[in-house]
């Protein structure tokens, strides 16, 4: 079992440049997401899903497109790649049993845009 | 709007020693959910503890419970018996509604140091 996984762990881009950040969870969840964390801030959701071939914008979403063709996948795709997007990206599931909710974080995938 | 406090940059507590992280929050909404995520040097997030705004007792998991005291709108989050690897930074967040989906508005952080 081995929860979320994220792919690549640290990428650099030029601006302009595109890429796909590729989300995996074995567990069986419904929900996934999509957030980034800038230096010393808390997440920010970019998009979620509730479900296998359905997304829906978060908080900040522009320059961002996602997808989730298969219920274990979330894509995060940049098309257009800023300097703006440097952050930290981290996918989460999260499975709501008996009233409670618990998440589950990837590792995080760092991208600096040059 | 939405918002959450932390009031607390740093934190120092002596290993083995409980300690109380604040958060304050406001909202209009009715329902909501309360959380806190823990995060190591190392970068990683980790989900800590949910508490449901409807929830009549405080949510507990492990050595981590939330001190839920809705009508003062404070969520404090209570590590006993501190451990040196307790040391992160703490962020409590906030959702409107009961659902999984939407917006999780965060705090500032508390940066909590364990000494020996």
């Amino acid at each position: 079992n081995a929860g979320v996984t994220q792919t690549p762990k640290f990428r650099v881009l030029k601006t302009g440049q595109s890429m796909t950040l590729l989300c995996a969870q074995d567990m069986n969840h419904e929900y996934m997401y999509w957030y980034r964390q800038d230096p010393g801030m808390g997440l920010r959701l970019i998009h979620y899903s509730v479900g296998e071939g359905t997304t829906a914008k978060g908080e900040v979403p522009d320059g961002y497109n996602v997808s989730r063709l298969k219920k274990q996948n979330f894509l995060l795709g940049l098309e257009s790649a800023a300097p703006s997007q440097t952050s930290v990206y981290f996918c989460a599931s999260s499975l709501m049993a008996s009233g409670k909710e618990t998440q589950y974080f990837g590792p995080g995938t760092r991208l600096l845009v040059l | 709007a939405q918002k959450i406090t932390q009031t607390q940059p740093g934190m120092f507590v002596q290993e083995k020693e409980a300690v109380t992280l604040d958060c304050t929050y406001d909202t209009s909404d009715p329902s909501y959910g309360l959380f806190w995520y823990k995060q190591p040097s190392s970068g990683e997030m980790i989900f800590l503890i949910y508490q449901g705004s409807y929830d009549q007792q405080n949510a507990t998991e492990g050595r981590y419970s939330l001190n839920f005291q809705k009508a003062r709108k404070s969520a404090n989050l209570v590590i006993s018996a501190s451990q040196l690897g307790d040391s992160a930074m703490y962020f409590c967040a906030m959702r409107e509604g009961l659902g999984q989906g939407g917006k999780l508005i965060f705090g500032q952080g508390t940066e909590l140091s364990v000494k020996p």
